[in-house]
């Protein structure tokens, strides 16, 4: 079963640069997958795509803080020089048969 | 500008029903794979139904099979989510998604589901 896993929280100083990860189940790893920013009271926004070989497409918009990475089944987004804006809940997705987010991880910037 | 933007929401009694709307513009809608997300009060994102570009593939998550129709309409840049036999458990925020990695997201809709 396609699963994806995230720590439901993170933090990090203002200025400085964090790493959020979505792991993929077993048998799982090949799988691009994409990364949403949900910011309090708002909808989603798209950021990026990430694929196994750790390639990334970014959306329209979104800073070059703001990079992805892959390795072996785990997925990464890495947001650098943090800002207050950048506080939100952040979801990873992937898709096969059906569609699927992982739990979400709140960021906190402090 | 790409866009999407959701109506139809409202409040309903458990059992009723109602029908969402996504409407698109800015981009060639009928090339286009499209999503329906939903977000329960305090809960993370929960993806319901997919439907192709051609209307020939559709997929349900396993709480609304049999309950909602993911439907298309490619001549009027529109997509559709009719929910039937709703509960209390349906309540929350609903979202139209362009394509399978949901680059674009619309506003949300709001379904309340309650006696």
């Amino acid at each position: 079963q396609l699963v994806l896993t995230q720590s439901p929280s993170a933090s990090a100083s203002l200025g400085a640069s964090v790493k959020l990860t979505c792991t993929l189940s077993s048998g799982h790893s090949g799988y691009t997958i994409a990364w949403h920013q949900q910011q309090a009271e708002k909808g989603p926004r798209y950021l990026m795509k990430v694929n196994s070989d750790g390639s990334h497409t970014k959306g329209d918009g979104i800073p070059d803080r703001f990079s992805g990475s892959s390795s072996g089944a785990e997925r990464y987004l890495t947001i650098s020089s943090l800002q207050s804006e950048d506080e939100a809940d952040y979801y990873c997705q992937t898709w096969g048969t059906g569609r699927v987010f992982g739990g979400g991880t709140k960021l906190t910037v402090l | 500008e790409v866009q999407l933007v959701e109506s139809g929401g409202g409040l309903v009694q458990p059992g009723g029903s109602l029908r969402l709307s996504c409407a698109a513009s800015g981009f060639i809608f009928s090339t286009y794979s499209m999503n329906w997300v939903r977000q329960a009060p305090g809960k993370g994102l929960e993806w319901v139904s997919y439907i192709s570009s051609s209307s020939s593939t559709i997929y349900y998550t396993n709480s609304v099979k049999g309950r909602f129709t993911i439907s298309r309409d490619n001549a009027k840049n529109s997509l559709y989510l009719q929910m039937n036999s709703l509960r209390a458990e349906d309540t929350g925020v609903y979202y139209c998604a362009r394509e399978s990695w949901m680059d674009v997201w619309g506003q949300g809709t709001t379904v309340t589901v309650s006696s």
